[in-house]
């Protein structure tokens, strides 16, 4: 059982790229989001899926796009990366215990 | 809107006495709270939540939490602290009506807690 996985750890774009980040998780959870971590701002929701073929927008979703491809997976894309778009991002799943399990983070870096 | 504050970005201890780190928050119905830890380069690890019943939840790690509807606060503690115990504490809040699952949590900004030897 491995949890909540998130691939890449740490990239590296210049301004303008577009990437996508790949989550996916193996308990069967419903609900899966993208979280931004920066430094003194906490974490912030950028989108989240409450259940497979649903999506919704959090508090900062502007640059970005989901796609819930599965109940596993949950991609967030950077269409145009821009350098405000650096940041620490987290991957989520949510259980019927009611609490969030969170992934090991990708580092992004834009030039 | 619900809203969680972290008034104390940094709470320092050391090893051996108790520490408290303080959240409170604010939900138009009642609140499901939860902590979570961030150890450096990692993600969140869930801690302990309250969702109904003692006011006083005991989590992992001996941690435990006091829930105040009064005050509205939701304090972290621990009898006694350990160095291992230095890492990024957040408290997040989510109103208790509406899909339990789904809903969406607040999280705080976040508290360093530093234990020295």
């Amino acid at each position: 059982n491995a949890g909540v996985t998130q691939t890449p750890k740490f990239q590296v774009l210049k301004t303008g790229q577009s990437m996508t980040l790949q989550c996916a998780q193996d308990m069967n959870h419903n609900s899966m989001y993208w979280y931004r971590q920066d430094p003194g701002m906490g974490l912030r929701l950028i989108y989240y899926s409450a259940s497979e073929g649903t999506t919704d927008k959090g508090e900062v979703p502007n640059g970005y796009n989901v796609s819930r491809l599965n109940k596993r997976e949950f991609s967030l894309r950077l269409e145009s990366a821009a350098p405000s778009q650096t940041s620490v991002y987290f991957c989520a799943s949510n259980g019927v215990r009611g609490y969030r399990y969170f992934g090991p983070g990708t580092r992004l870096l834009v030039l | 809107a619900q809203s969680v504050a972290q008034p104390e970005d940094q709470v320092n201890v050391a090893e051996g006495n108790p520490l408290t780190v303080k959240c409170t928050y604010s939900v138009s119905g009642n609140p499901y709270l939860f902590w979570y830890v961030q150890y450096p380069n990692r993600g969140l690890q869930f801690l302990l939540k309250y969702i109904t019943g003692d006011n006083l939840v005991k989590g992992s790690y001996g941690f435990e939490a006091e829930f105040n509807k009064s005050q509205t606060s939701f304090h972290l503690k621990k009898p006694s602290a350990l160095v291992s115990d230095s890492a990024l504490y957040f408290c997040a809040v989510r109103d208790s009506q509406g899909n339990t699952n789904a809903g969406k949590s607040t999280f705080g900004d976040g508290t360093t807690l530093t234990v020295k030897p």
